[in-house]
């Protein structure tokens, strides 16, 4: 079964806070995604991985293959960085389609 | 980068007609294309998978004939939903692949429905 799970569902952070969203799955994986959710809805794709760790100015994201666990950093978070942050896998075998994770709320206050 | 232009972003329509959300990649050839669905605080999920020329590939406990995908040339996909009920009320959204090895996918900007 192709399960992904992420926590937390819901975080509130203060303005410049460093911020942890997790993403754990359940079988090896081809690659895993990061998105970033808006309020209109719109998806944004910020990461895709497959091994290691990924820098892209506040934003950090690794992986533990062997662990099967992904996290997403955000430095100095901002209000701006309130969204729907989402985990997407695909994995071998299953043709090019995402498995999501539930997605964490996640809200910065000034 | 690779862009995927969906639209409407909106609609509102009235039970029982038709609405047709097109997803076109701008920039690149998309031989596949993606279809998901989003209800209100739940997750993405995947409808169906549209391949140029030919069917699409429908997920289990989607009704194919009522979600009509068309994609009829390598930079346009197409889904209607026919007769569309309250039920269908949702946020529908299309993502491509680049051609290549790439593994890096681009989504649509989403359309919310929302049936009447």
């Amino acid at each position: 079964k192709n399960e992904v799970e992420q926590s937390p569902q819901n975080l509130t952070a203060q303005e410049g806070e460093f911020i942890t969203i997790n993403c754990s799955y359940s079988v090896g994986i081809s690659a895993l995604h990061w998105l970033q959710q808006h309020p209109g809805g719109g998806i944004v794709s910020l990461f895709m991985l497959s091994s290691g760790k990924k820098k892209h100015g506040r934003l950090i994201a690794t992986i533990n293959i062997q662990e099967k666990h992904s996290s997403l950093h955000i430095t100095a978070s901002h209000p701006r960085d309130s969204a729907v942050y989402i985990c997407a896998v695909r994995y071998g075998g299953a043709g090019n389609q995402f498995y999501f994770g539930t997605g964490t709320s996640l809200t910065v206050i000034p | 980068g690779a862009v995927v232009s969906q639209h409407p972003s909106r609609v509102i329509c009235k039970s029982g007609t038709s609405v047709k959300i097109e997803c076109r990649s701008l920039d690149f050839q998309a031989t596949t294309m993606f279809w998901y669905r989003q209800f209100p605080k739940q997750s993405l999920m995947l409808m169906a998978t549209s391949n140029e020329g030919s069917k699409a590939t429908y997920e289990q406990g989607v009704e194919k004939d009522k979600f009509l995908i068309n994609h009829a040339s390598l930079t346009l996909s197409t889904l209607t939903v026919t007769s569309a009920h309250p039920e269908d009320s949702s946020f529908y959204i299309c993502s491509a692949r680049p051609g290549g090895n790439s593994y890096g996918y681009t989504f649509g900007s989403g359309t919310r429905l929302t049936v009447v």
